[in-house]
């Protein structure tokens, strides 16, 4: 079946504009996850979906960050004011459990946002 | 801080060489333990997972063992093949079990 996947594969864009990833998770998965890569270092928790409702997202790093989930599907991450230091490829995940223990994780092929 | 720490790379080694990466993990308790890989051009794929104390994880003849006396999680393999070559990414569960801590990956690289 399907897997994760993330549109654009590759965002380009200019320091202070307004940029919108897309995620369309794993038919069926409950959970999403975003998660952030930085070059060189491993994923970054970012935002954590169960449902519609953002269970957790104790790792968005300030306020020009949000996600949403209307559907309880499709999720799409959302920032303002974009500054250089947020370039780097975000990453989607899907699972069928809302966050057990033994929930596997499926990422998608991430987009890679670089910011001018 | 970093609550996975995770051998550093890049690692170079010859096809049929033994392979080790080094993962210690801090946590309270005892949460899942995983090794992702990421291969050139893909996303990341999980390739095995241990949920609990004494658990191995095995997958595609790679092997990790949950030691939790030594809070390791290293992983090993006999014998690696060019195809092997991809970086790759130890991770625990957090605490409440909705996302995932990853150590820096390691990069390795298999040659003929």
């Amino acid at each position: 079946g399907a897997g994760v996947s993330q549109t654009p594969s590759n965002k380009v864009t200019e320091k202070g504009k307004y940029v919108e990833l897309r995620c369309d998770p794993i038919s069926g998965h409950t959970a999403l996850y975003w998660y952030r890569q930085s070059l060189g270092q491993g994923p970054e928790f970012l935002i954590y979906f169960q449902g519609t409702g953002a269970a957790d997202d104790s790792g968005l790093p300030n306020d020009r960050f949000f996600a949403v989930r209307p559907e309880g599907s499709v999720s799409t991450l959302k920032i303002q004011r974009t500054e250089r230091g947020d370039s780097a490829v975000y990453l989607c995940a899907s699972s069928v459990l809302a966050g057990g223990e033994t929930d596997t994780q499926y990422f998608g092929p991430g987009t890679r946002l670089t910011v001018l | 801080g970093n609550s996975v720490t995770q051998m550093e790379g890049p690692v170079t080694l010859s096809e049929e060489a033994f392979l080790t990466i080094n993962c210690t993990y801090t946590a309270t308790g005892y949460p899942s333990l995983f090794w992702y890989v990421q291969y050139p051009g893909e996303g990341l794929q999980l390739l095995l997972k241990a949920t609990k104390a004494d658990d191995k994880g095995s997958n595609k003849g790679f092997e990790a063992t949950y030691r939790k006396e030594t809070t390791s999680f290293h992983l090993e393999k006999g014998s690696v093949q060019v195809s092997d070559s991809a970086v790759y990414f130890c991770a625990r569960a957090g605490t409440g079990a909705n996302n995932l801590f990853f150590g820096t990956g390691t990069r390795l690289t298999v040659i003929p």
